[in-house]
């Protein structure tokens, strides 16, 4: 299996720039995925990054190192329905998904 | 509205009763999976199948069994529940297992085994 490691809480103000890091040692690698999961519902997509760099989608950007086993996700502008639970998941050689437990971010007014 | 529907929402259920957690997706997806999610665990893979016929074991398959008979369905089964068994059960779907397909979750099945 994956080894996927990101921190369990993170607390920020509305308005401000949040980065979650995520870090990953993996057999194969086919691609690193970030979704956010409002408490009580499903998971949501938010981001993929496949080839080194920074992915930009308006306010949330992701960034993967692969010779690093490396990512972060950078929530800019913050806004209270940013309040969620962010997951990193790596795709192995085999396709199949491995999740890391998630970061949940509160933001405060 | 296509997407993923789940089925049932929540069940009690007693230890040693069988179980079956429904799921079926409108997108013509090919690939489908399940996961269990656990606090503080994130989510764990049960079982996949990358296309109709085919299924595979994920990280955690021990207890349950699944079936693809068509595109559309993939039914996750507890033959003989156990408490470790709580948790909420998301099925998601993918139009490949490959590539930039990304996985579309369902809203899920909380289950407690007691």
């Amino acid at each position: 299996g994956q080894n996927i490691d990101q921190p369990t809480e993170m607390t920020a103000t509305e308005g401000a720039i949040v980065q979650i890091n995520c870090t990953y040692q993996t057999s194969g690698f086919n691609g690193l995925f970030w979704y956010q999961q409002h408490a009580g519902e499903a998971p949501t997509f938010l981001s993929y990054n496949v080839l080194d760099g920074l992915e930009e989608k308006g306010r949330f950007s992701s960034f993967l190192s692969r010779s690093k086993g490396y990512s972060y996700l950078l929530l800019k502008e913050l806004q209270m329905k940013d309040s969620a639970s962010y997951l990193c998941a790596v795709r192995d050689g085999d396709y199949k998904l491995s999740f890391g437990a998630g970061t949940t971010v509160t933001v405060r007014a | 509205i296509a997407g993923i529907t789940q089925a049932p929402t929540s069940q009690i259920l007693a230890a040693g009763r069988r179980m079956t957690l429904r799921c079926t997706q409108d997108m013509r997806h090919n690939a489908m999976y399940w996961y269990r999610q656990d606090l503080g665990l994130g989510l764990r893979l049960i079982h996949y199948s990358n296309t109709a016929g085919t299924t595979g074991k994920g990280e955690v398959p021990d207890g349950y069994s699944v079936s693809r008979a068509n595109t559309d369905d993939f039914p996750l089964t507890l033959a003989s529940a156990v408490p470790s068994q709580t948790s909420v059960y998301f099925c998601a779907s993918a139009e490949r297992a490959g590539g930039e397909d990304t996985q579309y979750f369902g809203p899920g099945t909380r289950l407690t085994v007691l």
